[in-house]
């Protein structure tokens, strides 16, 4: 099993759909979680921190369970400008290594 | 200049040449990130540094050798690469170590080993 797993997608979703994507990781004593947002060609950049109680940002929530080991990350009311990739990160152990997932491909459509 | 720069943006080089890729960050930060990253691949990280000292090295082969003067610039010197070693080489710097705190990117050299 791949320490975190992604849907590689690509989803393909029209503009104003509600769109979810799940990360899953193996290692039960991770620490920290994260999403990070990667444009075509570009740096990947921070979405959010997923922190234990669940955390909205706009139109953007984000979940953890730690029971089932995964991390999930809602979008309401797409937008074009959402399309791009969207990285799991979850880190782990004494040094906090991170350990990131290949990334869940999202197209908005018109 | 802002955030986290890098130099060259392209660079296509001959298994025997001899390069260095250049990260510099303005952000004030203490730690500093190579990550590779190639097609159908997670990111992988290479090195960590904090404060100057390196303090991961995840089994990359020595033809790839950083180096870090100060809290501000990472260098990665490469030397007898091979073509598998083309990818995307992006840095990275946080305050603090990554698994707590949010990494910036800088825009990545994309490298070219023929």
């Amino acid at each position: 099993r791949k320490e975190v797993e992604q849907d590689p997608g690509p989803f393909n979703v029209p503009e104003g759909a509600t769109v979810a994507f799940n990360c899953t990781y193996s290692n039960s004593a991770s620490q920290s979680f994260f999403w990070y947002r990667q444009d075509c060609r570009k740096e990947p950049k921070l979405l959010m921190s997923v922190y234990s109680s669940g955390n909205e940002d706009g139109r953007f929530t984000a979940q953890l369970n730690r029971a089932s080991q995964y991390i999930s990350l809602l979008i309401r009311d797409s937008k074009l400008s959402d399309s791009a990739t969207y990285l799991c990160v979850v880190s782990a152990g004494n040094n906090r290594k991170l350990i990131w997932g290949l990334g869940t491909s999202l197209a908005v459509n018109p | 200049e802002t955030g986290v720069t890098q130099t060259p943006r392209h660079l296509v080089m001959g298994m025997t040449n001899k390069k260095s890729l250049k990260c510099e960050q303005h952000l004030g930060h203490n730690a500093m990130y190579w990550y590779k990253q190639s097609a159908k691949k997670p990111l992988e990280l290479m090195f960590v540094y904090n404060f100057k000292e390196q303090t991961e090295n995840n089994s990359v082969p020595s033809r790839f050798s950083p180096e870090c003067p100060n809290s501000s610039h990472l260098f990665l010197h490469l030397h007898t690469l091979q073509p598998e070693d083309s990818a995307l080489y992006l840095c990275a710097s946080s305050d603090g170590l990554a698994g707590y705190n949010e990494q910036f990117f800088g825009p990545g050299t994309r490298l070219t080993v023929l």
